[in-house]
């Protein structure tokens, strides 16, 4: 069975950091892209970065080009998120997908619970 | 790319029919995915590729379209089809969500 457990979120002020996780277990994490998908109270989906399974395809949505960068460890079966500078704009439900492509369609297949991020003071 | 979704609220019946629309401002191809989100849960994924339906979906939802236009219909609505429904484009980075569409009873 597919899992995707989020770590890591919490309540920080702005301007500060917090680095998440995912864990994932049930399939071959290294033969996968994966991506993380936010969403904040209330608001829709947003993609928020996405990582091939080699790491030579890396994206990033425009808002948190610069401060976030997204990194995984295929030994570790583990993604993670640095979020940098945060913002109060960022606090929202961050999701873990993982990301399948076949010649003609990609989609996001299977998705974690999610872990919530709060940026305040 | 941006993805513009309509309506963004939709009001219907058990047994009604509904259309769903998902416009891309520029040519996607089929990379195209539909999103099924109820409250509290992560979004399920319905459909992709535009219209291919995943395994375990009902037969009610289909999809169709190519290049700019897409569209989820839902034949013949359940009590459990009452949900947010998000597209999302896949034909590059930085992949990007339609704003959503609430099916309310």
């Amino acid at each position: 069975e597919v899992q995707l457990v989020e770590s890591g979120g919490g309540l920080v002020q702005p301007g500060r950091s917090l680095r998440l996780s995912c864990a994932a277990s049930g399939f071959t994490f290294g033969h996968y892209a994966m991506h993380w998908v936010r969403q904040a109270p209330g608001k829709g989906l947003e993609w928020v970065s996405g990582i091939s399974w080699s790491t030579d395809n890396i994206g990033y949505a425009d808002s948190v080009k610069g401060r976030f960068t997204i990194s995984r460890d295929n030994a570790k079966n583990s993604l993670y998120l640095q979020m940098n500078s945060l913002r109060t704009e960022d606090t929202a439900l961050y999701y873990c997908a993982r990301g399948y492509c076949s010649t003609t369609s990609c989609e996001f297949d299977y998705w974690g619970q999610g872990t919530l991020v709060t940026v305040s003071s | 790319i941006q993805l513009t979704q309509s309506p963004s609220f939709l009001s219907a019946s058990v047994g009604d029919r509904v259309t769903i629309t998902c416009r891309a401002s520029q040519g996607i191809k089929i990379y195209l995915a539909w999103y099924q989100q109820k409250p509290g849960k992560a979004p399920k994924l319905l459909i992709s590729a535009a219209s291919t339906l995943q395994s375990g979906v009902p037969s009610r939802f289909s999809g169709g379209g190519s290049g700019t236009e897409f569209s989820l219909t839902i034949s013949s609505l359940q009590p459990e089809d009452f949900a947010t429904y998000y597209c999302q484009q896949l034909n590059s980075f930085p992949y990007t969500f339609g704003q959503g569409t609430k099916l309310e009873i």
